[in-house]
C-alpha cells in the first residue's frame, strides 16, 4: 500500500536557523513526491515537486529537496528560515506518470521565533 | 492561473440536514477532481475521486451513499455530506489537476460543523 510518512509533527526554530523535514515514501512503482505549504487561513500552496529526473529540486521561497530513491526519502530544506515560514507543510506522493488524488503525509507544524 | 475555488468557506448546519460544498476550477477544465478531508491535527485522506460525466470512485471506508458526488460540468464538482452527524464535523478540501498535469491545485477548504 502506498503512504507518506514526516517525522517531525511540530518544529519549533530562530530565524536563520537552517530546516530539514524528513519525509519517507512507500509506493510500489515510480512516484511523484510534493511538498505543499499552507499558512494560516490559506490554501495550500506547492512548494516544490519531484517527477523524474535532477533528484534535487528546487521549489519557491529559497526551499529545496533532494530525491533520494535508495532511502526512499524527499527531505525538504531551507538553508536560513525566516519568521515568514511559519505554517504547516505536507509532504505528498502520487503515482508517476498521471493526475492522480495524492495520498498526504500528516504534516509538519514549523514554528520561527523571531 | 490554476485556482480552484470552494464554497463556502465554513458552514454550521444541524445534525440530520444535508450539506453541499462546491469546488469550481476557475480558469481551467477540469475533468478529474479529488476530495479530501482533514481532521483536526491529522493529514488529508483523499475521499474520492470526482469525474466529470461519470461516477465517482470513492476510496475505501467512504461512504458514496453518505458523501454525495456530483461532476456536472468542466469546471464544478459538488460534494453533499447527507443526514449530516457531529462526526462528519470536519476539514473537506478539493484539488484539481489542470491540463493532465500531476500538480494539484487546491480549494481553500470548507470547514463543516455539525451540532
Amino acid at each position: 500500500a502506498q503512504s507518506v510518512s514526516q517525522h517531525n509533527h511540530h518544529v519549533i526554530l530562530s530565524e536563520a536557523a537552517s530546516l530539514e523535514l524528513g519525509c519517507n515514501y512507500s509506493y510500489g512503482g515510480t512516484v511523484n513526491l510534493f511538498w505543499y505549504v499552507q499558512y494560516p487561513g490559506q490554501h495550500l500552496q506547492l512548494l516544490l515537486k519531484y517527477f523524474s529526473g535532477d533528484p534535487l529540486v528546487k521549489g519557491i521561497k529559497g526551499f529545496e529537496a533532494e530525491f533520494i530513491k535508495s532511502k526512499f526519502s524527499f527531505n525538504l530544506r531551507k538553508p536560513s528560515v525566516q519568521w515568514s515560514d511559519t505554517a504547516e507543510y505536507f509532504c505528498a506522493g502520487g503515482p508517476g506518470g498521471g493526475a492522480d488524488g495524492l495520498t498526504f503525509g500528516k504534516g509538519t507544524h514549523l514554528i520561527i521565533q523571531p | 492561473g490554476a485556482v480552484v475555488s470552494q464554497h463556502p468557506s465554513w458552514v454550521i448546519c444541524k445534525s440530520g440536514t444535508s450539506v453541499k460544498i462546491e469546488c469550481r476550477s476557475l480558469d481551467f477544465q477540469a475533468t478529474t477532481m479529488f476530495w479530501y478531508r482533514q481532521f483536526p491535527k491529522q493529514s488529508l485522506m483523499l475521499m474520492a475521486t470526482s469525474n466529470e460525466g461519470s461516477k465517482a470512485t470513492y476510496e475505501q471506508g467512504v461512504e458514496k451513499d453518505k458523501f454525495l458526488i456530483n461532476h456536472a460540468s468542466l469546471t464544478l464538482s459538488t460534494l453533499t455530506v447527507t443526514s449530516a452527524h457531529p462526526e462528519d464535523s470536519s476539514f473537506y478540501i478539493c484539488s484539481a489537476h489542470s491540463g493532465g498535469r500531476a500538480e494539484a491545485f487546491f480549494g481553500q477548504g470548507t470547514r463543516l460543523t455539525v451540532v
